[in-house]
């Protein structure tokens, strides 16, 4: 009940296309999801994150799509850019601040020019 | 204001010997999170504390891992004596609230 699964593992896009990670979960006590990307040597750094009580939020080309009923949220990159090419982790926490974050294994976007 | 901060960047030991690995957690941030990553096993929680108590540390590996929280601010990760098998990248990582921010972590090679 504490996982979160994300996929695919690795994901090819060329510059200009979308990139679209997924992640689901089990524990309906989760109410935070959060983004995060990851640079070469660099610590993961938050992207964006959406509470359930919204279905999408955008930030620039970055949007997180919500689905409370099936348990999945996924991440959208629009205009996918070279510079998008990191590792990106989703992840889930319950409500009370203090909470630990569980974190998927990541996905390693490459977006060819 | 100043992101975590985490000490040393790069450490390189031998087998046996006790690494300290240091984190500053932005001010005013109640909760500390160290993690470890690897490419076989991917981000993993090691232990996590709110106002300086410790809460979980079941994803601590063995005894030979300890950490602490003296104070709001600062915590240590130690490891002794330390194995190959230790060797991954550390990050801490401070939380108010929701978000949580990692620092820039401390790779750690045991030869």
């Amino acid at each position: 009940q504490q996982q979160v699964k994300q996929s695919p593992q690795s994901l090819i896009v060329q510059k200009g296309g979308i990139s679209i990670i997924n992640c689901a979960y089990e524990n309906t006590a989760f109410d935070y999801f959060p983004w995060y990307q990851q640079f070469p040597g660099k610590g993961p750094a938050l992207l964006i994150a959406i509470r359930p009580d919204v279905s999408e939020k955008k930030e620039g080309r970055f949007t997180i799509s919500f689905n409370k009923s099936a348990k999945q949220f996924s991440l959208h990159i629009m205009d996918s850019q070279p510079g998008d090419s990191a590792t990106y982790f989703c992840a889930a926490s319950k409500g009370q601040a203090g909470t630990a974050l569980i974190f998927g294994k990541g996905t390693t976007l490459s977006v060819s020019s | 204001d100043a992101g975590v901060i985490q000490s040393p960047r790069h450490e390189v030991t031998e087998m046996g010997q006790e690494v300290t690995l240091r984190c500053k957690l932005i001010s005013g941030h109640n909760s500390l999170f160290w993690y470890r990553q690897t490419m076989m096993r991917g981000l993993e929680l090691l232990i996590y504390f709110n106002n300086n108590v410790p809460i979980d540390d079941s994803g601590m590996p063995e005894d030979r891992f300890s950490a602490k929280m003296p104070n709001a601010s600062f915590s240590t990760l130690k490891i002794q004596p330390s194995e190959p098998r230790d060797s991954a990248v550390y990050f801490c990582a401070s939380r108010r609230n929701y978000e949580q921010f990692f620092g820039p972590g401390t790779r750690l090679t045991v030869l």
